[in-house]
């Protein structure tokens, strides 16, 4: 079946520094590829989207390109701030969004 | 704001009861699903509506049922509770399922129910 698989975390960086998350995907068909984010205390929050291959979903600084000879969806910003401290998840649907599968989540800490 | 609305925040409820958790799904989403999220499941997927019909299934005990009125708002019936039903519930939302451009799907803030 359909599943998602993330590096595994904590992953803890300084204020400033590039960040990668890596995110790889295995799926029959063409399916929508999502990156979510959760902080502290709180639900989910779409971060970015994207619906088919080559697209890139962009937000906050962070992006995420669909690369489907890869299977890949990797998240990363240029410059991630104490405020980006949450955990991300990396997230797939089909296209009838029966379901959404998630992957396992990466918990960021980013040290000031 | 997701615009997808759970209550109640939080519920502290004692083994062997039971608990209905609501939610309003954002304007005019057609789709409700439900997800449990626990220390050591993480995200596990366990129902989906669609316009009041249950459209896929997942993991959900059979302790546990949901359903999506007329009005499009959906509850999450758990019975028999157990210590390890302890977790934040989610709610979410989408459009119109089938569409070709993928749907994005809106997540509550969750209900953190906690058994005792």
């Amino acid at each position: 079946g359909d599943s998602v698989t993330q590096m595994e975390g904590p992953v803890t960086l300084s204020e400033e520094a590039f960040l990668t998350i890596n995110c790889t995907y295995t799926a029959t068909g063409y399916p929508s590829l999502f990156w979510y984010v959760q902080y502290p205390g709180e639900g989910l929050q779409l971060l970015l989207k994207a619906t088919k291959a080559d697209d890139k979903g962009s937000n906050k600084g962070f992006e995420a390109t669909y690369r489907k000879e890869t299977t890949s969806f990797h998240l990363e910003k240029g410059s991630v701030q104490v405020s980006d401290s949450a955990v991300y998840f990396c997230a797939l649907s089909d296209k009838s969004a029966s379901k959404i599968i998630f992957g396992s989540g990466t918990r960021l800490s980013i040290r000031p | 704001d997701s615009g997808v609305t759970q209550t109640p925040k939080h519920l502290i409820t004692a083994t062997g009861q039971r608990v209905t958790l609501r939610c309003s799904p954002r304007s005019g989403d057609l789709s409700v699903y439900w997800y449990q999220q626990s220390l050591d499941q993480g995200l596990q997927f366990l129902i989906q509506y669609y316009n009041g019909e249950e459209r896929a299934k997942g993991n959900i005990l059979e302790r546990f049922s949901a359903q999506q009125f007329p009005d499009l708002h959906s509850e999450l019936n758990l019975s028999s509770l157990e210590l390890g039903d302890s977790a934040l519930y989610f709610c979410a939302s989408s459009a119109v399922t089938g569409s070709v451009s993928g749907n994005t799907i809106y997540f509550g803030e969750g209900s953190w129910l906690t058994v005792v």
